[in-house]
């Protein structure tokens, strides 16, 4: 089955502890993308990928971090949370520029 | 920058009736293109329709249609005999066209409205 997978899909973790969320798409996509959801914004991008090796800033890319070394995984890294990175994550990702894009279930991360 | 606006934070609608979701975007570019997305409780988001700026007729998928307005950068989702599994928040999105075009991956999302159906 064609998917975006993430890992974990909740987790609660304290102030200050590296992080790591998971990524993969077994769709064999270009782009590869991070969103985060908070009540009231819609979402927002954080980083995207054109392919492996590349990556780029979105608009709220402060305390994130990313990698693209295979095209199939694109993980979201967090060097050190802080609770206003409580929010709702998605991974996406789309096969061409203005397709559609394809998202994982969603992490629901809580930094206390 | 490009914009989403969805005006209508909430919206109600009684079963097997008919209802009409707004959408507005600035761009100053004249290749685009434009989703909405459904959201139900589970989180997940899903497509419901895509339209391409370049062509006029309006897009359709079964009981859900748009009205897309590009002169007046309007993009409303009609939803036609509601069932309650259309119970959800749904969001506009607009996207540029590729990056060597000048524009970016990058899909730009209204604050989305909450849709109930009444039984």
């Amino acid at each position: 089955e064609a998917q975006v997978t993430q890992n974990p899909r909740y987790l609660i973790t304290v102030t200050g502890k590296k992080l790591t969320v998971t990524c993969s798409q077994n769709m064999n996509h270009e782009y590869m993308s991070w969103y985060r959801q908070d009540p009231g914004l819609g979402l927002r991008q954080i980083y995207y990928s054109m392919n492996v090796e590349v990556t780029d800033k979105g608009d709220v890319p402060e305390g994130y971090k990313v990698s693209r070394k295979e095209k199939r995984n694109f993980p979201l890294i967090l060097e050190s949370p802080s609770p206003n990175q409580t929010s709702l994550y998605f991974c996406a990702s789309s096969p061409r520029p203005g397709s559609e894009a394809f998202f994982g279930q969603g992490t629901r991360l809580t930094v206390v | 920058a490009q914009t989403v606006t969805q005006s209508q934070p909430e919206m109600s609608v009684q079963e097997a009736e008919t209802v009409t979701l707004s959408c507005t975007y600035d761009t100053s570019e004249s290749d685009y293109y434009l989703f909405w997305y459904k959201q139900p409780p589970s989180r997940q988001m899903i497509l419901v329709i895509r339209q391409e700026a370049y062509k006029q007729q309006n897009a359709t998928e079964n009981r859900f249609s748009v009205n897309f307005q590009k002169a007046a950068k309007s993009f409303s989702l009609k939803i036609s005999d509601s069932q309650l599994g259309d119970a959800a928040m749904y969001f506009c999105a607009y996207r540029s066209p590729s990056q060597t075009q000048g524009g970016s991956e990058k899909l730009v999302f209204g604050k989305g409205t909450k849709l109930t159906v009444n039984p």
